[in-house]
């Protein structure tokens, strides 16, 4: 079973709400990744997190904050995004170089 | 220069035909090689790892030549299902992956 469950599905949220961007695995992966993604474009890193340490941060904006709970589960909080914000955000989790994507949350500002 | 380019397309083929995806890669230190799959707005998809030895999944064979930094990607007996777009993507290290912008297929009947 390789699957990374995401939440929710579809998210319009407007410049000044705060909201959540929630991700879950349970195949014991030691990372997991957040990715941002236009369209037409290919996913761009924004966070990693290995061993519940945050490893990796791709020089992402303060309005995008992660949060790794546990070793299952991901977060990322938002808060005052911009509409250029908008985009597929996608949650990655993966063991010796393998990543694999959940399904991703579509997230439109307003 | 882009660290991983590959060939938007799109690439329309018929059915039952084969078809080559290359992609090139600039940082001679990576160390993993990987096709994803992606379908209009879902998400990417593991389709399989490349090895120097090079490695076949059924109708899909992939290889890499590493003096000339070049992957590719052989689709035998196309099928409609196939239809998607094809990332080309290669790591530094375990945790971070360089995507290709990936290379669109169409295969009709």
């Amino acid at each position: 079973d390789t699957e990374v469950t995401q939440t929710p599905k579809h998210l319009v949220m407007g410049m000044t709400n705060k909201k959540s961007l929630k991700c879950e695995q349970h195949m014991g992966h030691r990372a997991m990744y957040w990715y941002k993604q236009k369209a037409k474009k290919p996913p761009e890193l924004m966070f990693v997190y290995s061993y519940e340490k945050l490893s990796i941060n791709e020089s992402v904006p303060s309005r995008f904050s992660p949060e790794c709970p546990n070793s299952s589960l991901l977060n990322l909080h938002l808060h005052a995004l911009q509409p250029e914000d908008s985009a597929l955000y996608l949650c990655a989790s993966s063991q010796s170089g393998l990543q694999y994507f959940g399904p991703g949350t579509r997230l439109t500002v307003t | 220069r882009k660290e991983v380019e590959q060939d938007p397309g799109p690439f329309n083929v018929p059915e039952g035909a084969t078809v080559a995806f290359n992609c090139t890669y600039s940082n001679s230190a990576s160390q993993s090689f990987f096709w994803y799959r992606q379908d209009c707005r879902k998400e990417p998809k593991l389709l399989m790892s490349v090895y120097s030895s090079g490695n076949e999944d059924g109708r899909f064979t992939a290889q890499l030549n590493r003096a000339s930094q070049y992957i590719s990607l052989l689709i035998r007996d196309s099928k409609l299902s196939d239809s998607a777009t094809y990332l080309c993507v290669v790591a530094y290290n375990t945790d971070k992956l360089i995507f290709g912008t990936g290379t669109r297929l169409q295969v009709f009947p």
